[in-house]
């Protein structure tokens, strides 16, 4: 069963600042790692979808990395912005069962960017 | 402006009331989902679409149902046999399934419900 973590939970940072958030799954046969953001009582907006094949993808001050067979990605957020303050959710499509809907998601890293 | 639209935005249930949830998509996707997600938890998939008269359980289907006469449309019932329905719910749409590597999932703004 697929399994992905977030890490940290939480994270406070000044306006700036250049950081990473974290995510680890534990079953390497995915088709692709999306990175989303929440907004308290909204819906999720897609910021980045990384495929199997691929290393990383970039947005504006967005980049997102991808190492399939240790089960990591990251999500590095530059400059940061008070308007960048919102739960990131990472979310993996795919497993060892051959699912080819599926998503599974962390439980998201709430970041607060301090003016 | 494409997107998926959910409606109500808050839902209210009476004990024993069924309740219907719906979600619309102007993005001519395939594909469509609805998700549950709690305080504290991860997403989790209720039911999926993969096409027009076509929906398969997800992990928590119990206490649901939905239909998918219109490929616009997905509406989802919370039923009476669901015992903790307070939560808040996602629907969502790709062009196509995740395991074609490249189709995101988008996202609606979600439906709170809430028990009188």
């Amino acid at each position: 069963k697929q399994e992905v973590t977030q890490i940290p939970a939480a994270l406070s940072v000044p306006e700036g600042e250049n950081l990473v958030l974290n995510c680890s799954f534990t079953d390497s046969a995915i088709y692709n790692l999306q990175w989303f953001r929440q907004d308290p009582g909204k819906g999720l907006t897609s910021l980045l979808l990384i495929q199997s094949s691929q290393r990383e993808q970039t947005s504006g001050r967005l980049n997102a990395s991808l190492d399939k067979s240790s089960g990591r990605s990251t999500l590095y957020i530059a400059a940061s912005q008070p308007g960048d303050s919102a739960t990131y959710l990472c979310a993996v499509g795919g497993d060892s069962g051959g699912s080819n809907y599926k998503l599974t998601f962390g439980k998201g890293t709430l970041l607060t960017v301090n003016p | 402006d494409g997107g998926i639209t959910q409606s109500p935005k808050y839902l209210f249930r009476k004990e024993g009331q069924n309740v219907t949830l719906s979600c619309e998509q102007n993005l001519n996707h395939d594909a469509m989902y609805w998700y549950r997600q709690d305080p504290g938890q991860g997403l989790r998939l209720i039911y999926y679409s993969q096409i027009v008269n076509d929906f398969q359980k997800g992990d928590i289907a119990e206490g649901y149902s939905v239909s998918r006469e219109k490929k616009e449309s997905f509406p989802l019932t919370v039923t009476s046999a669901q015992k903790n329905p307070t939560a808040f719910y996602l629907c969502a749409s790709s062009r196509g399934l995740t395991s074609q590597g490249n189709q995101p999932q988008h996202f609606g703004d979600g439906t709170r419900l809430s028990i009188l």
